[in-house]
């Protein structure tokens, strides 16, 4: 079994739709990471968090420690963010375990 | 914007070959990690490195692994005689706290394809 599960694994939708990705994780955790991993590879470090709920412009993360559950969320969702999205849960001090990703596509 | 660089961008070698990935973290961090993917998996962790030594690693990092920060800047990892599952892609990242205080910043990538 994966320790840290997302959902869905591929999501398509159009331009302007709101979006979601979840992640639960079995482990105990200190934080967790969203990430975007463009269509070349690299990676890029959305938001971390450890309580509660994040902003930033059209991205918003939240996470319930107690449910072991986290949502990544899109507002008016644009061709741009197609990518895949990557959430990471950290064990202990420094190993991060990442989930397998989910590839979202944005049709215009 | 800083940002971590990472040479080759992709390197091909012959099995058996040994190869050394490098990595120029952000000039103040502190911290610092090599991910893998394999083709068509997730990313999975490596090693993280603080204050000269490794601070953890997988199980993936075995004694064909190791790094090095030789000389302040660069940070590398070099994989001593490489087996055709070595084939990946290979984050180097660094953050100026530990990763569960702080940002991840990671570089482009390397692509290790071993023959």
């Amino acid at each position: 079994k994966n320790e840290v599960e997302q959902s869905p694994q591929n999501l398509t939708a159009q331009e302007g739709e709101f979006i979601t990705i979840n992640c639960s994780y079995s482990v105990g955790i200190s934080a967790l990471h969203w990430l975007q991993q463009h269509p070349g590879g690299g990676i890029v470090s959305l938001f971390m968090l450890s309580s509660g709920k994040k902003k930033h412009g059209r991205l918003i993360a939240t996470i319930n420690i107690q449910e072991k559950h986290s949502s990544l969320h899109i507002t008016a969702s644009h061709p741009r963010d197609s990518a895949v999205y990557i959430c990471a849960v950290l064990q202990g001090a420094q190993k991060l375990v990442f989930g397998q990703g989910t590839r979202l596509t944005i049709n215009p | 914007e800083p940002e971590v660089t990472q040479t080759p961008s992709h390197q091909v070698t012959q099995m058996g070959q040994e190869v050394i990935l490098r990595c120029v973290p952000i000039s103040n961090h502190l911290y610092f990690y090599w991910y893998r993917q394999i083709l068509g998996q997730k990313v999975e962790f490596l090693v993280s490195f603080y204050n000269n030594e490794i601070s953890e690693k997988s199980e993936i990092f075995d004694d064909q692994f190791s790094v090095e920060r030789p000389d302040g800047s660069n940070f590398t990892l070099k994989i001593r005689s490489t087996k055709l599952e070595d084939s990946a892609m290979y984050f180097c990242a660094s953050s100026g706290d530990r990763a569960h205080t702080g940002e991840l910043f990671f570089g482009e990538g390397s692509r290790l394809t071993v023959l």
